[in-house]
């Protein structure tokens, strides 16, 4: 069965630091895959998707990620954090023939200090 | 995404009682998938439906759990005699339905319910 690991649970950086948050999943043939947000109080959001194409994926608010398929990572990045980034992220892989089910890693949380 | 709602949004139940949760997809959107969120852990997948029917129901128990999604109205996640191990946030997503050529495609969520079981 795929699985998908964030390699951090719980990242704290003060505010303009840059961000890099892992993740690597194990399925080995197409995939899909996506970065969603959880803000405090909020529902999961879309951050940035890929599909196909360019590797690198510009997200919302500044958020990019990075599909390295050697590596089987799609790492997410911003190179200045800001404190309303504050909050929960997921990374999510859909990959094989079974439809729709997206499998996630265990979240990470982002706590920035103004 | 806050089209896709969700309620009640916290539910207490106690052991043996029933829990009804509901969902209303993003309007457009005929594709429902259901997640359960346990403590300290990530989402993990548990049915997806269609209308009327249910594609695919790997993520789910084998008893006590049901999932519909009727022709009209939101879709309901019925669990059954409740027990404390079932207290976790559920979120449900939506999506549109798979464009040709493609496996899936994006989907939305929830706010979740929050589901207690004293």
């Amino acid at each position: 069965a795929q699985s998908v690991s964030q390699h951090n649970h719980h990242v704290i950086l003060s505010e303009a630091a840059s961000l890099e948050l892992g993740c690597n999943y194990s399925y080995g043939g197409t995939v899909n895959l996506f970065w969603y947000v959880q803000y405090p109080g909020q529902h999961l959001q879309l951050l940035l998707k890929y599909f196909s194409g360019d590797p690198l994926v510009k997200g919302i608010k500044g958020f990019e990620a990075e599909f390295i398929k050697s590596k089987f990572s799609f790492n997410l990045r911003k190179p200045s954090v800001q404190w309303s980034d504050t909050a929960e992220y997921f990374c999510a892989v859909f990959g094989g023939t079974s439809y729709g089910k997206l499998t996630f890693g265990q979240g990470t949380i982002l706590t920035v200090h103004p | 995404n806050a089209g896709v709602m969700q309620n009640p949004r916290h539910l207490v139940r106690r052991r043996g009682q029933e829990a009804r949760l509901r969902c209303s997809p993003m309007k457009g959107h005929s594709h429902v998938y259901w997640y359960r969120q346990l403590p300290e852990e990530g989402l993990k997948f548990m049915v997806y439906l269609q209308k009327e029917n249910i594609i695919d129901e790997s993520g789910m128990p084998k008893e006590r759990f049901s999932a519909e999604f009727p022709k009209e109205g939101p879709s309901i996640l019925r669990i059954q005699q409740v027990v404390r191990g079932d207290s976790a946030a559920y979120f449900c997503a939506s999506s549109p339905g798979p464009r040709v050529g493609r496996y899936t495609d994006t989907q939305y969520f929830g706010p979740g319910t929050r589901l207690t079981v004293l």
